[in-house]
């Protein structure tokens, strides 16, 4: 089945320690996004990437950084992870023939931050 | 700017019971409109969509919703609730035109069914 794969399920780090979350696909859509939840919160976009060009929402921290090397994958970088970074990590993807921006979730990545 | 309000942050209801959960947006052109749904420690699933044609939907799973234009609405409703329904509930929206990629959400209903 086409679905949208996050690893790992669950990441534990240290406080200021690096940390890089991984996100595949097989639906080949050409967005892809990263949202950050919070417990009991909406999703939050942090970015997202229209084929190869990044989009960054204005309000996220230059502490988080992405990467997609190629249509399936996509990463989250955090360079410095502080205790408020700790939340669900969701990717989603959508295809732009599809004008409604549905999106596709992944399962999420829950990082814990020591 | 759209936006999305949701009326309820939570919702108890007993087993076998109707449920509503309520969902109003803002837009100043035509959009799409979605009902995600999200357990525990999972990412969201797609329960139904309105993009065009009738303004009520279905889910495979008995949900429902209807796309009330005037009222700018797109309510969530099942006549009869399981166990397995408690989660949590987003509704977003999506303004219809080229260039938008983006979802907005509502701050989501927890939904609990009580045995």
């Amino acid at each position: 089945d086409a679905m949208v794969i996050q690893n790992p399920r669950y990441q534990v780090t240290q406080f200021g320690k690096p940390v890089t979350l991984s996100c595949s696909q097989t639906l080949n859509h050409n967005v892809m996004y990263w949202y950050q939840q919070k417990s009991s919160q909406a999703p939050k976009l942090l970015f997202h990437y229209y084929d190869k060009d990044f989009n960054n929402e204005a309000d996220t921290p230059d502490n988080f950084q992405s990467r997609r090397p190629n249509t399936s994958f996509c990463f989250l970088d955090i360079r410095s992870p502080g205790l408020g970074d700790a939340a669900m990590y969701l990717c989603a993807t959508s295809t732009a023939a599809r004008r409604s921006n549905e999106q596709f979730f992944g399962p999420g990545t829950r990082l814990t931050v020591l | 700017a759209q936006s999305v309000t949701q009326l309820d942050s939570q919702v108890p209801v007993f087993e076998e019971a109707p449920v509503e959960l309520r969902c109003n947006y803002s837009s100043s052109v035509s959009v799409y409109l979605f009902w995600y749904v999200q357990y525990p420690n999972q990412g969201l699933q797609l329960l139904l969509k309105y993009l065009s044609g009738s303004t009520l939907v279905e889910s495979i799973n008995g949900f429902e919703a209807e796309f009330n234009k005037s009222q700018t609405s797109f309510h969530l409703r099942k006549p009869s609730v399981h166990i397995s329904d408690t989660a949590e509930y987003f509704c977003a929206v999506s303004e219809q035109g080229a260039g938008s990629y983006q979802l907005t959400f509502g701050k989501g209903t927890k939904l609990s069914v009580i045995p």
